[in-house]
């Protein structure tokens, strides 16, 4: 079962408007969040990251959002620029392991986001 | 269930010695990826199989060697474990490293 979704495998958006890409839930244990970044023949690299305690964080173009209760982020990008096209991963943890996994993260399977000029 | 499985879970060992982690993928995927989780923001990328060639092998020790016996599998092997060696390592693969990126479930790595 996917404890971290992402229902979009792809998203277009026009440059200079807002990108907004989802990520769902299900384990209420992961008290900390990340959103990476990977661009063909590269490695995901680390973008912006928050933890449960917080509901918004923000480094510059990039917010993400934590709603608790419904167990949904979401990540905004705005203005969105033509080298933000690329695919976002949603990852998620656990401070305390619980289910016997490797208490590593759990990556979401990522959306192609496309930045149309 | 279609999905990216790696074993085991959990690999304590003793410093010197060589180990494997096994990656196998059943969702038709080409390209096949190990990264090395360092700390809870960086994830390195180790290597990159598409159709059984290497395409990318970043700057890791020669002691780490990754054997794709076909594309449904990617092993890496470790030989003269040492301390630093100790991290969580991830199995991912993809559809022409865009489509349905699909990372294992992680295996972390204990060097005593």
């Amino acid at each position: 079962d996917q404890q971290v979704k992402q229902n979009s495998p792809s998203l277009s958006v026009q440059e200079g408007r807002i990108s907004i890409l989802n990520c769902d839930y299900t384990n209420s244990m992961f008290d900390y969040f990340l959103w990476y970044k990977k661009y063909p023949a590269e490695g995901p690299t680390f973008l912006i990251s928050i933890s449960s305690i917080k509901d918004k964080n923000e480094d510059g173009r990039f917010t993400v959002f934590l709603n608790k209760s419904a167990k949904h982020l979401s990540l905004h990008i705005v203005p969105s620029q033509p080298g933000d096209s690329a695919v976002y991963f949603c990852a998620a943890s656990a401070e305390v392991e619980s289910g016997g996994g490797a208490d590593g993260l759990t990556f979401g399977k990522g959306t192609h986001l496309i930045i149309q000029p | 269930d279609t999905a990216v499985s790696q074993t085991p879970k959990y690999l304590v060992t003793q410093m010197g010695n060589d180990k494997s982690i096994k990656c196998e993928q059943n969702l038709g995927h080409d390209t096949m990826y190990w990264y090395k989780q360092d700390s809870k923001k960086f994830l390195k990328i180790m290597f990159s199989y598409n159709n059984k060639e290497l395409i990318i092998n970043e700057t890791v020790p020669n002691r780490f060697s990754p054997k794709s016996p076909d594309k449904a599998h990617l092993n890496l092997h470790i030989n003269s474990l040492e301390l630093g060696d100790s991290a969580v390592y991830f199995c991912a693969s993809s559809l022409r490293d865009i489509y349905g990126y699909t990372f294992g479930s992680g295996t972390r790595l204990t060097v005593v």
